[in-house]
């Protein structure tokens, strides 16, 4: 079975400063490992996916995630936040093999402060 | 640009009902997926086709069965809703490749349905 936690269910940060917000995952087999942001009353929104290379993955709007596969983590991070960065974000796993589908976290909700 | 659709973005039914939830792709993806968004819940699967005429059950099926007749659009329907299937539902597609697991999910705006 594959799985994925995020532990806060809400991270709070000042405009301008550092955010990063965390995953941790659990599957047999070689993980792939996806972020998605969604705004109010909208769908998901596809940030960055891991597969393979390099563990520091550069996705949409400047945000990047860090895979470590020693600490079985994805956490999402951006170097200076953005009010309009305000939104729920969800991790989600998959492997190389068998299941097509992706196990998404339960969110955390990214509140930027002005 | 990606373009997944949902029928309606917010529906009210009531109680034992027979409910249809559209959902049509552009992409020509081989991929379709049902899910369902609670608070704190996350996303969890309720279906998912790999190809026309095609399904497999996800995580929580119960209640739930899915339709594909046409390789764009994939229907869920709710044999006799009840007030426990009140949930955001989200449409999903993907590219088979290799299975399609490394390809990101294309999501629709999703669907609102309440249930009284």
């Amino acid at each position: 079975a594959q799985s994925v936690a995020q532990p806060e269910d809400q991270v709070n940060v000042a405009e301008g400063n550092p955010l990063t917000v965390k995953c941790t995952y659990s599957v047999s087999g070689n993980p792939y490992l996806f972020w998605y942001v969604q705004y109010p009353n909208r769908g998901l929104q596809f940030l960055l996916k891991y597969i393979t290379g390099d563990n520091l993955v550069k996705g949409s709007y400047g945000f990047e995630a860090e895979f470590n596969k020693s600490q079985t983590s994805f956490h999402l991070k951006k170097p200076s936040a953005l009010v309009s960065d305000s939104a729920l974000y969800f991790c989600a796993v998959n492997k190389d093999t068998g299941r097509r589908a992706l196990t998404f976290g339960s969110g955390t909700r990214l509140q930027v402060q002005p | 640009d990606v373009k997944v659709t949902q029928s309606s973005r917010y529906l009210v039914k009531r109680t034992g009902e027979k409910v249809f939830l559209e959902c049509v792709q552009d992409m020509d993806h081989e991929n379709m997926f049902w899910y369902r968004q609670d608070p704190g819940l996350g996303l969890r699967l309720i279906y998912f086709s790999y190809d026309v005429k095609m399904k497999e059950k996800g995580d929580i099926p119960e209640g739930y069965s899915v339709s594909r007749e046409k390789k764009e659009r994939f229907s869920l329907i709710l044999e006799s809703a009840s007030t426990n299937q009140t949930s955001m539902y989200l449409c999903a597609s993907s590219t088979a490749f290799r299975g399609g697991a490394g390809y990101e999910q294309y999501f629709g705006p999703g669907t609102r349905l309440t249930v009284t």
